[in-house]
């Protein structure tokens, strides 16, 4: 497709339950950046790629969360044993370049807004 | 405090005046964007600059490296205007840290 595209666009979880959540950034763009954005909350920085490497995942709130980008394309974010303070919005961007201090413009995803009960 | 400030968190306007929406931020950045977030969370960007003014048609984006402050302008404010407006930060190292949003609603 011509954007960002997240799946699933809503996630229903049971505490402890594990979730996934894809993300398939724009054909041919380096960088993919995961976000979480609490209710009436600005995003939060989780986590960053370039191409299939792993460059910042200090963003990362547990050891719960992890997050792989295996052939430098999708990306998936992984969030075990779920706990009612993950509910959040899960926004993914990619940028057309990477590296440091290297800018193009950002394109979001919709988000996933995920909901454990 | 946070390293992306943003002012004001709400904003109510009649449809046509002017409006400005204000960034403050505390770390060195490679450059600024302006976001838009519509009810259902898309969200697009505006703006990306770091230095200087940008303008897309009503729009108009500034930046004040020297001050770490950038503005949002909206000029002939419109409905279709109404939207949480984010300005995000992004560091030398790639790492984005974004401001609370301000809250548009523009009235008819």
């Amino acid at each position: 497709g011509a954007g960002v595209s997240q799946s699933p666009r809503y996630k229903v979880a049971k505490r402890g339950q594990d979730v996934a959540l894809r993300c398939d950034p724009i054909s041919g763009h380096v960088s993919l950046f995961w976000y979480q954005q609490a209710l009436g909350q600005g995003p939060e920085f989780l986590t960053y790629f370039q191409n299939e490497a792993q460059l910042d995942k200090s963003g990362l709130p547990s050891d719960r969360f992890f997050a792989e980008r295996p052939e430098g394309s999708v990306s998936t974010l992984k969030i075990q044993r779920t706990q009612q303070e993950d509910s959040a919005v899960y926004l993914c961007a990619s940028s057309l370049r990477g590296g440091t201090g290297i800018n193009s413009p950002l394109h979001f995803g919709n988000g996933t807004r995920l909901t454990v009960t | 405090k946070n390293e992306v400030e943003q002012s004001p968190q709400n904003l109510t306007a009649q449809e046509g005046e002017f409006i400005t929406i204000n960034c403050s931020y505390s770390v060195g950045i490679s450059a600024l964007h302006w976001l838009q977030q519509h009810p259902g969370g898309g969200i697009v960007s505006l703006f990306m600059l770091s230095s200087g003014k940008k303008k897309h048609g009503r729009l108009i984006a500034t930046i004040n490296i020297q001050e770490k402050h950038s503005s949002l302008h909206i000029t002939a404010s419109h409905p279709r205007d109404s939207a949480v407006y984010i300005c995000a930060v992004r560091s030398f190292n790639n790492d984005m840290r974004f401001g609370a949003g301000t809250r548009l609603t523009v009235k008819p």
